[in-house]
């Protein structure tokens, strides 16, 4: 198994552009979520998916969408990218939503906005 | 809201024990989980707590009591590959986590 997958790990990008950042998982997990972790603020939660076709959001939603196609494929949208944006992300999944239950993180994707 | 705690960095020598302290305010909290991340790597999971008390696996312990809202993570026989940022995170809700703002632990020779 692959585990959890995120493509690219490292994007430019000017103010105002719009891309996607890809993540997948190949261990069948019903529960993802993406994250962004900036220096001294540990990870926050951006948005999460509890199954295909069902998303909510975490703490810090704003300027980012998402969709849940598949239970594999979780991508993250920046609609149009600001400097506030520059950060690392993180995709993670999981196999049920039992507090005991462990996250699996990707390697990340490091994102600058110019 | 949702607040986790946790002391910024801590430091240690080989060998030595250390222990990593998180208070928590949360709503809906269903336990404490602890995570390992390696120079801004993919962080990974060491721990979890849904019952008050200690659990042990190998040289790391975890420790909750919710009644103070408190736990901890306990390291031993530490090696200098333990030099990481630890993160507690609570389980409020379906299936997402808070993450405190994380430890770092330096560990010297």
């Amino acid at each position: 198994n692959a585990g959890v997958t995120q493509t690219p790990k490292f994007q430019v990008l000017k103010t105002g552009q719009s891309m996607t950042l890809q993540c997948a998982q190949d261990m069948n997990h019903e529960y993802m979520s993406w994250y962004r972790q900036d220096p001294g603020m540990g990870l926050r939660l951006i948005h999460y998916s509890v199954g295909a076709g069902i998303t909510d959001q975490g703490e810090v939603p704003n300027g980012y969408n998402v969709s849940r196609s598949t239970t594999e494929d979780f991508p993250l949208r920046l609609l149009s990218a600001a400097p506030s944006q520059t950060s690392v992300y993180f995709c993670a999944s999981m196999a049920s939503g039992t507090g005991g239950d462990t996250q699996y993180f990707g390697p990340g994707t490091r994102l600058t906005v110019l | 809201g949702q607040s986790l705690e946790q002391p910024s960095e801590v430091t240690a020598v080989e060998g030595a024990i250390v222990q990593i302290n998180c208070t928590y305010q949360t709503s809906g909290f269903y336990g404490l989980s602890w995570y390992q991340q390696h120079d801004g790597g993919a962080p990974t999971f060491l721990s979890y707590n849904g019952l008050d008390g200690l659990e042990e696996t190998g040289r790391f312990s975890s420790f909750l009591s919710r009644s103070d809202s408190y736990g901890y993570l306990l390291l031993q026989e530490l090696q200098m590959k333990d030099s990481a940022s630890y993160f507690c995170a609570a389980s409020s809700g379906y299936s997402t986590l808070t993450f405190g703002k994380g430890t770092m632990l330096l560990v010297s020779p």
